[in-house]
């Protein structure tokens, strides 16, 4: 079965630095991956979508890149603010129609 | 404004109880999908439906049961023989996969219904 890892249950870094946050995964290949954002007792928003051909997207101060020979996706966040303190989650699809999500990775930016 | 509603925002319910999550959705979207988060955890698959009258297990679907007779509701029931029910719920909704060059395939959630057993 499939198998999702986010790199850390909790990531606190300081304002105005990079937040850098990862998503693994096992066996089959995704044919895309998003990232979501959920604050505290609220559903998960839609941030980014990457496809397996393609390697970087941006938007804003958000960057995601995709490497399937590593089977890892890597979300970084520049020039941090406090606001952007919430639960990071990624999301595969391996069949369609089918999203698989990871833990989550929680993140806090102290000003 | 579009989006999608679920109510109630938190339940009670006694042991042996069955009880339905309402999930409504004006986005048009085909494709419906019911999710459970447990504390510090990622969302669990437990039912979708990608069109009118069909609907498919997720990764969890024992212990509950879904209908989609209308496009925009896909009621959740959780029923008794769940043996642990205590969790956050959360539907979306999705014009379809990302197959289709241009779409992101996003998840559009509701705010969740938190289900507490007593």
């Amino acid at each position: 079965s499939q198998k999702i890892e986010q790199n850390s249950e909790a990531l606190n870094i300081q304002e105005g630095k990079t937040a850098t946050l990862t998503c693994n995964y096992t066996n089959y290949s995704p044919a895309y991956l998003q990232w979501y954002r959920q604050d505290p007792g609220r559903g998960p928003v839609f941030l980014l979508l990457i496809r397996e051909n393609e390697k970087e997207k941006r938007k804003e101060r958000l960057k995601v890149t995709f490497d399937t020979t590593l089977k890892q996706s890597l979300f970084h966040i520049t020039a941090s603010q406090p606001a952007d303190s919430a639960t990071y989650l990624c999301a595969l699809e391996f069949n369609a129609g089918k999203s698989t999500f990871g833990d989550g990775t929680t993140l806090t930016v102290k000003p | 404004d579009g989006g999608i509603t679920q109510s109630p925002k938190y339940l009670f319910r006694k042991e042996g109880q069955n009880v339905t999550l309402s999930c409504e959705q004006n986005l048009n979207h085909d494709a419906m999908y019911w999710y459970r988060q447990d504390p510090g955890q990622g969302l669990r698959l437990i039912y979708y439906s990608q069109i009118v009258n069909d609907f498919q297990k997720g990764d969890i679907a024992e212990g509950y049961s879904v209908s989609r007779e209308k496009k925009e509701s896909f009621p959740l029931t959780v029923t008794s023989a769940q043996k642990n029910p205590t969790a956050f719920y959360l539907c979306a909704s999705s014009i379809a996969g990302a197959g289709a060059r241009g779409n992101t395939g996003e998840l559009f959630f509701g705010e969740g219904s938190r289900l507490t057993v007593l």
